[in-house]
């Protein structure tokens, strides 16, 4: 398969916790992607990058979230001390760096926060 | 900041029926816009990707439009079936490369 790839696919845990996601994106691919989803709700755009560089975060990226991809391939979201509010679906795209790149999505992570 | 809406929210139909459904964007100045597929749960399938040039694409019974001075693009799906059932989502990527998504339309085509 080589589509985008998430891990795990879903995750439960316990309010306070650390929890790291994982995204590797399509192979020829240098820009990646994630976004948060909640129900009934579109995606939201949380950061992006272009081979390592982390080149635009959102407001919603708050200072318990970090995403890094560190040799331009893969891509780690954590997030520090869950709240109930952190309770989404986190997406990863990734696309040629064009500005008319078509972005594939992976079928997300979907974390629950107790 | 891009806004992107979709209307109707839900739309249900007969099988057989063609259907339109519609997004608007309130900053023209895009470099695409794009639609997707989402099914329950799962992550998001890209349908068909209009560049800011361009007015139209297809994809078998799928059409996409683009109307920039507007602020307006259409999916249209003919001869509906059941598994096109989904909630159908377009984005809109401006020239900051941050695409926006609209909260998307849920469609229910009953056989």
């Amino acid at each position: 398969d080589t589509g985008v790839s998430q891990d795990p696919r879903h995750k439960i845990t316990k309010r306070g916790q650390n929890v790291t996601f994982r995204c590797d994106p399509i192979s020829e691919h240098n820009r990646l992607y994630w976004y948060r989803q909640t129900l009934g709700q579109g995606p939201e755009f949380l950061t992006y990058f272009q081979n390592e560089a982390q080149l635009e975060k959102s407001r919603l990226l708050s200072d318990r979230f970090s995403a890094e991809r560190p040799k331009g391939s893969f891509s780690t979201l954590e997030i520090q001390r869950t709240e109930q509010g952190d309770s989404a679906m986190y997406l990863c795209a990734s696309s040629l760096a064009t500005p008319t790149g078509e972005l594939f999505f992976g079928e997300g992570s979907r974390l629950t926060v107790l | 900041k891009q806004e992107v809406t979709q209307i109707p929210a839900a739309l249900s139909v007969p099988e057989g029926e063609n259907l339109v459904l519609n997004c608007s964007f309130t900053d023209s100045a895009i470099y695409n816009l794009q639609w997707f597929r989402q099914d329950p749960g799962k992550g998001l399938t890209s349908l068909l990707l209009i560049q800011s040039s361009q007015r139209e694409q297809t994809s078998g019974r799928l059409n996409a439009s683009l109307d920039k001075s507007s602020g307006r693009s259409t999916l249209y799906i003919a001869a509906s079936q059941p598994g096109d059932s989904a909630t159908y989502l377009c984005a809109a990527t401006p020239k900051n490369n941050d695409m926006r998504f609209g909260a998307g339309t849920r469609l229910t085509v009953k056989p």
